[in-house]
């Protein structure tokens, strides 16, 4: 079993949809998740992180945990075409080791 | 701030050579990790280095290596390259702790023929 799970897509919604991105990951030490953005041709880019379980908002992003399932989503509201992009799922432990356990990646594209 | 720059973008190398990959971090960043990307494997660690010391090294084999020099330039070396090694190559800085933002380059784009 991966340490990570992410749909790779792609997922096509129209324009101003709300978009659910989930994954769902094994490790119960991972404390520490990310959501990155990668247009084409870009490296990622953080959109958010948080600790906790719960939500966390910015703009029109939601970010949610659930540690004790181990489950984790973005939420994009008011979708954008500016939006279409791979999003990536990422984690990290809170031990000494800095490496970060990334997703596949969800490709998603929004119609206008 | 000038952010992350990777050189070249694009590399063409035949089976059996060798590539150098470089990445100049943000400025006063002293932490610079690698990953591959591929479409199958997506994103993977290959290692990390912090005021020029490897820190962190992930499961590739000894044909990947890496450096980092005292302005904390990192170079990435891959020997006699296979076919599978075709990925794109990112490099991302950090001040250097756990919760610091990576800030990736636009990575290096390597075709092995």
């Amino acid at each position: 079993q991966k340490e990570v799970e992410q749909d790779p897509g792609p997922l096509s919604v129209p324009e101003g949809a709300i978009v659910s991105l989930n994954c769902t990951y094994s490790n119960s030490a991972f404390q520490y998740f990310m959501w990155y953005r990668q247009y084409s041709r870009k490296g990622p880019e953080l959109l958010m992180y948080t600790y906790s379980s719960g939500n966390k908002e910015d703009g029109r992003f939601t970010a949610q945990v659930d540690k004790s399932s181990k489950y984790i989503s973005l939420f994009i509201r008011d979708s954008q075409p500016s939006d279409s992009a791979t999003y990536l799922c990422a984690f990290q432990r809170m031990d000494s080791n800095y490496q970060l356990i990334w997703g596949a990646g969800t490709k998603l594209i929004i119609k206008p | 701030k000038a952010g992350v720059t990777q050189t070249p973008r694009y590399l063409i190398k035949t089976r059996g050579q060798q590539v150098t990959l470089s990445c100049s971090p943000i400025s006063g960043h002293r932490s610079v990790s690698w990953y591959q990307q591929t479409p199958g494997q997506g994103l993977q660690f290959l290692f990390e280095y912090f005021s020029e010391t490897q820190r962190n090294k992930g499961n590739f084999p000894g044909r990947f290596s890496g450096r980092q020099f005292s302005n904390s330039r990192s170079e990435m070396n891959v020997s006699t390259l296979e076919l599978g090694d075709s990925a794109l190559y990112l490099c991302a800085s950090s001040a250097g702790t756990p919760q610091d933002t990576q800030y990736f380059g636009p990575g290096t784009r390597l075709t092995v023929l």
